[in-house]
């Protein structure tokens, strides 16, 4: 069974700084990965995806990474700023049944002005 | 483009009584999944349909039931209502007919608030 873990559950920085956040999965028989943001109380917005192929992906100062043999991810924020305070979510596609999203439980990010 | 339309947006029932929540996909998605995430945890997947058939099926419970439609349009019947059905319910679509590592995209969810 797919576990997807992301550690820290938290973690408050003040503006400016480069952030890495994590995200590991248990089984490395993936489709692809995917990065998300949820504002509180709002929907998913799908941030980047990355396939099993590729080892990274970029958009603006977002980069994610993938290394699938070791079962890790990294998204890379770049020059953090307050609006990129929410909870950002990994989920993982894996092979086998109906490919359904299996997601890690959020890291919260609070970037302080 | 076209994106994912739930509807509706925000619910309020009882405890016992019915729901019912729709999920229009993307034009020529053929598969729809269905995800609860209840208060602070993570999204869960419910179940999911390819092409009108169920094709898998997650910690559901039985006083839930889904069905997708001729036009692709799946809806999710929830009754007797308990408290702990209070969630943000999320309908995402996808293409499996162009392979598996086609993105799910995802809808802006339903609110449904048990009282």
């Amino acid at each position: 069974k797919q576990e997807v873990t992301q550690i820290p559950a938290a973690l408050s920085v003040p503006e400016g700084e480069n952030l890495v956040l994590n995200c590991s999965f248990t089984d490395s028989a993936i489709y692809n990965l995917q990065w998300f943001r949820q504002d509180p109380g709002k929907g998913l917005t799908s941030l980047l995806l990355i396939q099993s192929s590729q080892r990274e992906q970029t958009s603006g100062r977002l980069n994610a990474s993938l290394d699938k043999s070791s079962g890790r991810s990294t998204l890379y924020i770049a020059a953090s700023q307050p609006g990129d305070s929410a909870t950002y979510l990994c989920a993982v596609r894996t092979q086998g049944g109906s490919e359904k999203l299996v997601f890690g439980k959020g890291m919260k990010l609070t970037v302080n002005p | 483009a076209a994106g994912v339309i739930q509807s509706p947006r925000h619910l309020i029932k009882e405890k016992r009584e019915t729901a019912t929540l729709k999920c229009y996909p993307i034009p020529r998605h053929d598969t729809v999944y269905w995800y609860q995430q209840g208060p602070g945890q993570d999204p869960q997947f419910l179940i999911s349909f390819y092409e009108k058939m169920q094709s898998d099926k997650g910690s559901i419970p039985d006083r839930f039931s889904a069905q997708q439609f001729s036009d692709y349009h799946s809806e999710l019947n929830m009754s007797s209502l308990e408290l702990g059905d209070s969630a943000l319910y999320f309908c995402a679509s996808s293409l499996v007919a162009g392979g598996p590592w086609y993105e799910q995209y995802f809808g802006p969810g339903t609110r449904l608030t048990v009282t």
